[in-house]
């Protein structure tokens, strides 16, 4: 089933914000292969951080992620206008299963 | 530079079939697996379903499982989606999507075509 995210979350320009992503010891927990999408509203998403830490070429350091047991986090630091935005997890879970997304935060530059 | 464009959307009605097609450039579409990933009006993500690079390997979703298959043509560099039977609930944005590895994080990802199931 969906891993679990927080429906919304906010921040000034200039703050951190931080979005959690819960699952099982069968998915998140399991494995070093979360990602995060963010997708601005009629785009397709992009992918801003996979395998737990790791960012893509062309994404800021603004965005990090982190994972302790069966949680996953995804924090942006020093906000902007363009980071507002939808943001989606997902996990690796299991070679013969098909990957999981969280059920998604919309992030609100105040 | 990489791309991947959708195609084979469109208004069907409940119980028919459509057939979505996704080419991609600037990569050999056969040295990855592919998926396709739906998002319901205004909700969230869902993994529909993934075909490894050889097209040996398939997954689905319970959802769509014995409705839908999923194919390629690495030949064409293009990868498809049969959907039969089709429901409301199927109504969705498909988007065709290209995975770094076997069901790993998806690096890039077409716009998008959309599927309304209606009579």
């Amino acid at each position: 089933s969906a891993l679990t995210q927080p429906p919304s979350a906010s921040g000034s320009p200039g703050q951190s914000v931080t979005i959690s992503c819960t699952g099982t010891s069968s998915d998140v927990g399991g494995y070093n292969y979360v990602s995060w999408y963010q997708q601005h509203p009629g785009k397709a998403p992009k992918l801003v951080i996979y395998e737990v830490n790791k960012r893509p070429s062309g994404v800021p350091d603004r965005f990090s992620g982190s994972k302790s047991d069966n949680t996953a986090s995804l924090t942006v630091s020093g906000l902007q206008a363009e980071d507002e935005a939808d943001y989606y997890c997902s996990s690796y879970a299991g070679s013969n299963n098909l990957c999981v997304f969280g059920t998604g935060t919309k992030v609100t530059v105040l | 530079e990489v791309q991947l464009l959708e195609s084979g959307g469109g208004l069907v009605q409940p119980g028919g079939s459509l057939r979505l097609s996704c080419v991609g450039s600037g990569f050999n579409l056969g040295s990855y697996a592919m998926s396709w990933v739906r998002q319901a009006p205004g909700k969230g993500l869902e993994w529909v379903s993934v075909i490894s690079g050889n097209g040996g390997n398939t997954l689905y979703a319970d959802s769509v499982k014995g409705r839908f298959t999923i194919s390629r043509d690495n030949s064409k560099n293009t990868l498809f989606l049969q959907m039969n039977s089709l429901r409301a609930e199927d109504t969705a944005v498909f988007y065709c999507a290209r995975q770094k590895q076997w069901l790993k994080a998806v690096d890039y990802w077409g716009q998008g075509t959309l599927v309304t199931v209606s009579s």
